[in-house]
């Protein structure tokens, strides 16, 4: 089975730090994405990554960015924390669609919290 | 755009009771769909997809199947557990894109 590994389970930050979310995938998937989930919002798309060295934005990319330096690692970072970044985390991974998506495999989550 | 509505929770059931989740989707072309399911404190799990008309995805007792005359992909239980109860999400791929689209979720109670 793919493994996605989140490196904290709970985060607690203060205002204006600068917090670096990491994800890690073992099983070769070419597609990284970062989530985050909040109460009557659902899952919203953060950033993505089809590859190494890429990134797209996804619908709410404003105060963070990303990082893919090796394939198996897809790294989030918010620059200057502000307490409406206190959320949930998710980060997911799949293999290339190549015609068909057979769904994401997503780590356990980040409950991060800004104060 | 694509899009995902799933029926609002929460929706709360008795064990051994009957489970629908009405989803219904909007996609410009001919999309993959899943349901994946979200345990207390946990990340998202895939329950079951469908990759085409008529497909029916099954998984742990649960069965959702792809109708694309309704543009509908309702998830089904005929007999609901305590351990049952998570939120449970709709969601699509269009064909060759990357990207799933979530539905907000249904948080589903089941009480002893």
């Amino acid at each position: 089975d793919v493994k996605v590994t989140q490196s904290s389970r709970y985060l607690v930050k203060r205002t204006g730090e600068k917090v670096f979310l990491e994800c890690v995938q073992d099983m070769d998937h070419e597609n990284m994405f970062w989530y985050r989930q909040d109460p009557g919002l659902g899952l919203r798309l953060i950033y993505f990554s089809y590859d190494v060295k890429m990134k797209e934005k996804g619908d709410i990319p404003e105060g963070y960015s990303v990082s893919r330096e090796k394939k198996e690692r897809f790294s989030l970072i918010l620059e200057s924390a502000s307490t409406n970044q206190t959320s949930m985390y998710l980060c997911a991974s799949s293999l290339g669609a190549r015609g068909r998506n057979y769904g994401y495999t997503f780590g356990s989550g980040t409950r991060l919290t800004v104060v | 755009g694509d899009s995902v509505t799933q029926m609002e929770g929460p929706v709360t059931l008795s064990e051994e009771a009957f489970l629908t989740i009405n989803c219904t989707y909007t996609a410009t072309g001919y999309p993959s769909l899943f349901w994946y399911v979200q345990y207390p404190g946990e990340g998202l799990q895939l329950l079951l997809k469908a990759t085409k008309a008529d497909d029916k995805g099954s998984n742990k007792g649960f069965e959702a199947t792809y109708r694309k005359e309704t543009t509908s992909f309702h998830l089904e239980k005929g007999s609901v557990q305590v351990s049952d109860s998570a939120v449970y999400f709709c969601a699509l791929s269009d064909k060759g894109d990357d990207k799933i689209i979530f539905g907000k979720g249904t948080r589903l109670h089941i009480l002893p």
